[in-house]
Order: structure tokens, then sequence, then C-alpha cells
């Protein structure tokens, strides 16, 4: 089974410039989620959307963050402009959540997209 | 303060210990214990899942979960080299933290042959 595809693996580009982070979930999740990995502060969620829905966007830290869901199958994460204090690792996972909780599927992350800003 | 503590070690121990990874938190709110185990330039995949309190046990592994001490543990047993890798503590529970989890840190291990 394919897992979370995310794309690129590697970008590195100049501070200011627009960076597009792409995103496929498992086929029949409907949760997914975009998080952030610095070793300074962990693993930290920047937003989630629950069937393409955005239900908590209170972790992406500022305005130059946008995330979109157009469809069950694809997710993007822009940063416009981006800054060298964007610098990580940016990961997203999917589930599929229930309201049952022996039904509840954990999350699956893919493998990130390892961001570098000049 | 955060609402889930890790000691992000690193942790060093030799072939066929036994070793302890832990975590503290906060919400008294959260139900559901997760460990994720995430190797070097990977993603984070879950190793382990258990809902409220006491014990699971998955081959080498045990899942401890006390939630009066708002406390959780890890155990392996019989290490291993392939068992060097980052170990993140994440929780959920009902209500507004229904859908999101919250992370540990990461304990970073290494077993050395």
């Amino acid at each position: 089974d394919a897992g979370v595809i995310q794309s690129p693996r590697h970008e590195v580009t100049e501070m200011g410039q627009e960076v597009t982070l792409r995103c496929k979930p498992i086929s029949g999740h409907n949760s997914l989620f975009w998080y952030r990995q610095t070793m300074m502060r962990g693993l930290e969620l920047l937003i989630y959307f629950n069937n393409n829905v955005p239900i908590d966007d209170s972790g992406m830290p500022e305005d130059r963050f946008s995330a979109k869901m157009p469809n069950a199958s694809f997710s993007t994460l822009k940063i416009q402009p981006s800054e060298p204090r964007d610098s990580a690792v940016y990961f997203c996972a999917s589930a599929l959540r229930t309201e049952v909780w022996d039904r509840r599927q954990p999350q699956h992350f893919g493998d990130g997209t390892r961001l570098s800003i000049l | 303060q955060k609402e889930v503590e890790q000691d992000p070690g690193p942790l060093s121990v030799p072939e066929g210990a036994i070793v302890s990874l832990n975590c503290t938190y906060s919400n008294s709110a959260f139900q559901y214990f997760m460990w994720y185990r995430q190797y070097s330039r990977k993603g984070p995949e879950l190793l382990m899942y258990t809902y409220s309190s006491g014990n699971k046990e998955d081959g080498r592994f045990t899942a401890q979960v006390d939630k009066s001490s708002k406390y959780i543990s890890l155990f392996i047993r019989d290490s291993q080299p392939s068992d060097s890798a980052t170990y993140l503590c994440a929780m959920s529970g009902r209500g507004s933290t229904l859908g999101r989890l919250y992370f540990g840190r990461g304990t970073q291990l290494t077993v050395w042959p």
C-alpha cells in the first residue's frame, strides 16, 4: 500500500521566494495534518483538515503560511515570502478519523520535505 | 510549559539492555497515548498505541500509562542496534483535543553492539 507521499523531498531556495510543499494522503483517510520539525521545538502541528475542511490552524506561525486541501487526495502548504527561520523539515500525515476509539486509526506520516531558506 | 514533556536525551545503551523512555503531560483530557519511532531522515512511524491507563505489550516493547500521575513509559527489552532512532510520545483526547496529536520533543536512542 502506498503511504503518504510528499514532494519535493528537499528544497533549497533564497529568502523571499515562494515555497510550495505538496502532500498526497493515504487513500480513504479523511484527516490530514501538516507539521514542522526542528531541533529546538520538536514536532509542531501547523494545521489540520477533516474532510478537506481546515479545523485548526492555530499553529500556523503567521500570515506568510497558508494551506489548502482542494480535494481528498491532495494538499499544499505554501510559504510566501520565505525566511531563513522557516528552515525545517515539514511533514504531512493522514488518518482515518472515527468517533469509536477502538477503530480510531493513528496518524501515518510521510518522509517529509527538508526545507532550507538561504 | 509544553503540554507534553519528554527528555531529549541522547540515551546510549549497549545491545541487550533494557531501555526506559518516559513522558509527562499536563492535560487530563488526554486518553489516547502513542509512541512513534523516527529513523534518521524518515517520518515518524507508529510503534505502540494504548487507550487510557494500563499496560500493553508487543514483542520486545511494553507501553505503560499512569493517568493518575500523568506519566507514560515505553520499555524496550533486549535492545538491538536496529532500535537506534528517536522515540516520540504523542497523545490526544476528546472534546477540543479530538483529532490532533500532542507530541513530546523525542528522545534520541543509540544502541551500540
